[in-house]
């Protein structure tokens, strides 16, 4: 399998529920990243993750939890949650955070996520 | 802090015709600039990128971006639209001095009529 997969595509919860979003890359990458993309918003950047470290949490919430265990996954853990975070949420992955790179992302398909 | 803005949250073309989609960017130092395209239900794929090496950049699609220093710009074109071109685009820059941050534009749905 290549590029960059998250599961599942779709995820419907409600609001006292716990789920979470995995995803995984096949790149040989060393950094991640969680966007969120709702609805006439620009994309907005929750996560960065370099070498396995947090290196960026832009102001989200708790409810949102994100997990790097490696290089290759990362997950964003979701307990209650509220009806405004129905959005479609997008792993990214890059060569590396910084150096020589162009900074280049490569996505995943998303994860579709609904909260009832 | 870089940023972009594309012009026109909408745009809508006929089968055959020229396709441009405005992008300018805002930056204190040489950027890196990107063209992102999203079909319906799928996450984001790169059309083509800009890295300081020659200013006229083709992509997949047949699409090609120009980079115009002293308009701050980088505007997406295409000389025939296809159907299959209807899509969101996302102009991006990204700092290379600055870790290399990527700021998305608003992006532009474009629409391609029969």
């Amino acid at each position: 399998e290549t590029g960059v997969t998250q599961t599942p595509r779709h995820l419907v919860m409600g609001m006292t529920n716990k789920k979470s979003l995995k995803c995984e890359q096949h790149l040989g990458h060393n950094a991640m990243y969680w966007y969120k993309q709702s609805a006439k918003k620009p994309l907005e950047l929750m996560f960065v993750y370099s070498l396995e470290e947090r290196v960026e949490n832009n102001s989200v919430p708790s409810r949102f939890s994100p997990e790097c265990p490696n290089s290759s996954h990362l997950f964003l853990h979701l307990h209650t949650l509220q009806p405004e975070d129905s959005a479609l949420y997008l792993c990214a992955s890059s060569q590396d955070k910084g150096g020589i790179d162009t900074g280049e992302l490569f996505f995943g398909e998303g994860s579709r996520l609904t909260v009832l | 802090a870089q940023s972009v803005t594309q012009l026109g949250s909408h745009v809508s073309v006929s089968e055959g015709a020229l396709v441009l989609l405005r992008c300018n960017y805002s930056s204190s130092v040489p950027p890196y600039l990107f063209w992102y395209v999203q079909y319906p239900n799928q996450g984001l794929q790169l059309l083509l990128k800009y890295t300081s090496a020659a200013t006229l950049v083709k992509g997949i699609n047949g699409f090609e971006a120009e980079f115009k220093k002293s308009e701050t710009s980088f505007h997406l074109t295409k000389p025939s639209a296809h159907m299959s071109d209807a899509a969101e685009y996302f102009c991006a820059v990204s700092d290379p001095y600055n870790n290399n941050d990527m700021r998305f534009g608003a992006g532009t749905r474009l629409t391609v009529k029969p």
